[in-house]
């Protein structure tokens, strides 16, 4: 049974700080890395992908890949209170349409 | 910007009567996928579907589940005899391709309610 876990939360950061959500996963075959954000009761909306270890930023969005760990992360810089909301990990195998697999998300909180 | 809609956005139903949720995919996509969220519980994969075959189903998405792309644009999800249990937020996705770095697009989700 391959496994992606979050801490559900919530964390609570002061807006304008860096928020940090992580993820472990325990198929060491995944091969590519998803983050979803989940408004209450809508659905989840792409924010960031990743595929090599490393790195990757867009706007106040960075996802940190470390495939040797197993270990996703998310950093947002500069969070505003409309980050608020569920982060969800996703990983998916190799293969032709191959399923994601999610965490069960982080719930997020930006206080004023 | 193109995008996944659902239809209806809540479906209300008796346990044991049928229901087909309905799906439009992104116009160019060619693989699609259903998706369920039971309320306070993780997103969860029913199946994936590719040139009119099922790819992959996990083991929720037993005889009473049925997919169909019956035209160009719809894609379904038919529960046969509906359970409580089946009570969630139903979500489509589709993806242009089908390689593991494809990135997915949910649709707003279908809210089911099973009474």
């Amino acid at each position: 049974q391959k496994e992606v876990e979050q801490n559900s939360g919530p964390l609570s950061v002061p807006e304008g700080a860096i928020a940090s959500l992580n993820c472990t996963y325990s198929d060491r075959g995944s091969q590519s890395f998803f983050w979803y954000r989940q408004y209450s009761g809508k659905s989840p909306e792409l924010i960031m992908f990743i595929y090599s270890n490393g790195d990757k930023e867009d706007g106040r969005f960075t996802a940190q890949l470390n495939k040797a760990s197993q270990y996703v992360s998310l950093l947002i810089r500069d969070s505003q209170p409309s980050d608020s909301a569920t982060y969800l990990c996703a990983v998916r195998d190799t293969g032709t349409a191959s399923k994601l697999t999610f965490g069960t998300g982080t719930r997020l909180q930006v206080t004023l | 910007e193109p995008e996944v809609t659902q239809t209806p956005s809540h479906q209300v139903t008796q346990m044991g009567q049928e229901v087909i949720l309905r799906c439009v995919p992104i116009s160019n996509h060619l693989y699609f996928y259903w998706y369920r969220q039971i309320l306070g519980q993780k997103v969860e994969f029913l199946v994936s579907f590719y040139n009119n075959e099922i790819s992959e189903k996990s083991e929720i998405f037993d005889d009473q589940f049925s997919v169909e792309r019956p035209d160009g644009s719809n894609f379904t999800l038919k529960i046969r005899s509906t359970k409580l249990e089946d009570s969630a937020m139903y979500f489509c996705a589709s993806s242009l391709a089908g390689t593991t770095n494809e990135k997915l697009f949910f649709g707003s989700g279908t809210q089911l309610s099973v009474l």
